[in-house]
C-alpha cells in the first residue's frame, strides 16, 4: 500500500515570493509521482510528473518539483509566485504496475499582492 | 479535443435517495477512474473501469456501484445516500498507452445529501 503526507495544509505567500509545498511518500514498491492543482471549484490538472530519469522536472508555468528516492519526497517549488497561483495542489504516487493515485491530504496556497 | 465530461455540475438527494453521476472519457480512453474528495477526508479512490470490466475497487461500501459502457462512458451509482455521501465526485480517464497512466481528469459533481 502507498501511503502520501502533505506536511503543510495551508501556505500563505506574497506575490512574486518563492514556495515549497513539500510532499513525502511511503510505498513498498517503486512509485511513479505525480503533482496536480485544483483552481477554485475546477477538476484537476496535471501540473508535473516523474518517471524516470532526471530527478528534477518542471512544468510549462515555472513550477520544479524534485524526487529524492533516499528521503522518499517530491517537494514542489517556484521561485516567484502569480496570484493566478492560488488553488489547492495536490501531491500523489502510483505504483509501477498498478493503475491508483494515492493522493496527499492536499496544500492550500494563497497568494497575496 | 474535448476533455473529461461530467454531469451534473450539482445534485442534491435528499438521505435514503439513489443518486447517479456521469462522465465521458477523452475519445480514444478506455479507462475510468472515479474519485471522492469529501470536505475533510482528501481525494479516496473509489472505482476503476476499463474495457467493460471492474479492475479495482477502493475501501467503500457496496452501495457505491457503477458501470462502464461499450463506449466507454460511465455511471457512478450511490445507493441509499447517507449525509456523508455529500462530496464532490471527480471523474478520470487514461489509456494503457499512457506513460505512467497519466490520468485526466473532469470538473466534477458536488453531491449534496440532505
Amino acid at each position: 500500500a502507498q501511503s502520501v503526507t502533505q506536511l503543510d495544509s495551508q501556505v500563505p505567500v506574497f506575490e512574486e515570493a518563492p514556495v515549497e509545498l513539500r510532499c513525502n511518500y511511503s510505498s513498498s514498491v517503486s512509485v511513479y509521482l505525480f503533482w496536480y492543482v485544483q483552481y477554485p471549484n475546477q477538476g484537476l490538472q496535471l501540473l508535473l510528473k516523474y518517471l524516470s530519469g532526471s530527478t528534477l522536472v518542471e512544468s510549462i508555468n515555472g513550477f520544479e518539483a524534485e524526487f529524492n528516492k533516499s528521503q522518499t519526497s517530491f517537494h514542489l517549488r517556484k521561485p516567484s509566485v502569480h496570484i493566478s497561483d492560488t488553488a489547492e495542489y495536490f501531491c500523489a504516487v502510483s505504483p509501477l504496475n498498478d493503475y491508483k493515485l494515492s493522493f496527499g491530504a492536499g496544500t492550500t496556497v494563497t497568494v497575496r499582492a | 479535443e474535448a476533455g473529461v465530461t461530467q454531469s451534473p455540475t450539482h445534485l442534491i438527494k435528499t438521505r435514503g435517495q439513489q443518486a447517479t453521476l456521469r462522465c465521458s472519457p477523452i475519445s480514444g480512453h478506455t479507462s475510468v477512474y472515479w474519485y471522492q474528495q469529501a470536505l475533510g477526508l482528501g481525494l479516496q479512490f473509489l472505482l476503476w473501469y476499463d474495457e467493460g470490466e471492474e479492475r479495482n475497487r477502493g475501501n467503500f461500501p457496496p452501495r457505491f456501484s457503477g458501470r462502464q459502457f461499450p463506449n466507454y462512458s460511465s455511471e457512478l451509482n450511490v445507493n441509499a445516500l447517507e449525509l456523508e455521501d455529500s462530496a464532490l465526485y471527480l471523474c478520470a480517464s487514461s489509456f494503457p498507452g499512457l506513460a505512467a497512466n497519466e490520468q485526466f481528469f473532469g470538473p466534477g459533481t458536488r453531491l449534496t445529501v440532505l
